[in-house]
């Protein structure tokens, strides 16, 4: 057990939906990152977070977007689902800044219909 | 920006055996290469990592080693048990104060064949 927990464990929609995956990290980190793992994509980084603040940008689409609270713990937002939007959407944290060693939290796997 | 690449994608070996995977990076700034291992249903676990000022690491019956004018790292699994299989992941990380990336390899699927 990794200490990052993600909610919730499995989610099902239909294309046009909008869905909120939720991260809360390891006690005492204060950086969050997401990452999508699709089949033919393997484990691509979306975003990062430090203590409330976005700090690093990957491959996420316009249509996604995230945050972070003044309690650490983040949210993925997903909006106008595709298809192709279907995979396993991990969370990880990190201490803090230039802390490389991440951890991560079980996954969401998305299914759009 | 950085590219890491991993072989083999699939490797079946015999129990006692040992397994090598290794994987290729693009940018020489990339300065942590971690590994990890993800079960069925579970995400990636952290089983081992280097940074660039060490040439090699060992932690009980898994090592990784690090050749950083060839851009290359691998990683090594002894005595090879039935819960080693998994698909393994090696990664690469540019970090610079205030702004890091960790880049995934394409993983390779472990089976350890009693």
């Amino acid at each position: 057990d990794s200490g990052v927990t993600q909610t919730p464990k499995h989610l099902i929609t239909a294309t046009g939906q909008r869905v909120t995956l939720r991260c809360s990290p390891r006690s005492g980190d204060l950086s969050v990152y997401w990452y999508q793992q699709s089949l033919d994509q393997g484990l691509q980084f979306l975003i990062q977070y430090y203590n409330g603040e976005e700090r690093a940008k990957g491959n996420i689409l316009e249509r996604f977007s995230a945050q972070q609270f003044p309690d650490l713990h983040s949210e993925l937002n997903l909006s106008s689902l595709e298809l192709g939007d279907s995979a396993l959407y991990f969370c990880a944290s990190s201490e803090g800044l230039a802390q490389e060693t991440q951890y991560f939290g079980p996954g969401t796997r998305l299914l759009v219909l | 920006g950085e590219n890491v690449e991993q072989h083999p994608s699939t490797l079946s070996v015999q129990e006692g055996d040992s397994a090598v995977i290794k994987c290729t990076y693009s940018d020489s700034a990339s300065n942590y290469f971690p590994w990890y291992k993800q079960e069925l249903g579970k995400g990636p676990q952290l089983i081992i990592d280097i940074r660039s000022n060490v040439g090699e690491k060992k932690d009980q019956r898994i090592a990784v080693t690090l050749n950083k004018t060839a851009k290359h790292f691998s990683l090594h699994i002894t005595e090879t048990q039935p819960e080693d299989s998994a698909v393994y992941f090696c990664a690469a990380m540019w970090s610079n104060f205030g702004n890091e990336k960790l880049t995934f390899g394409t993983g390779t699927r472990l089976t350890i064949i009693p």
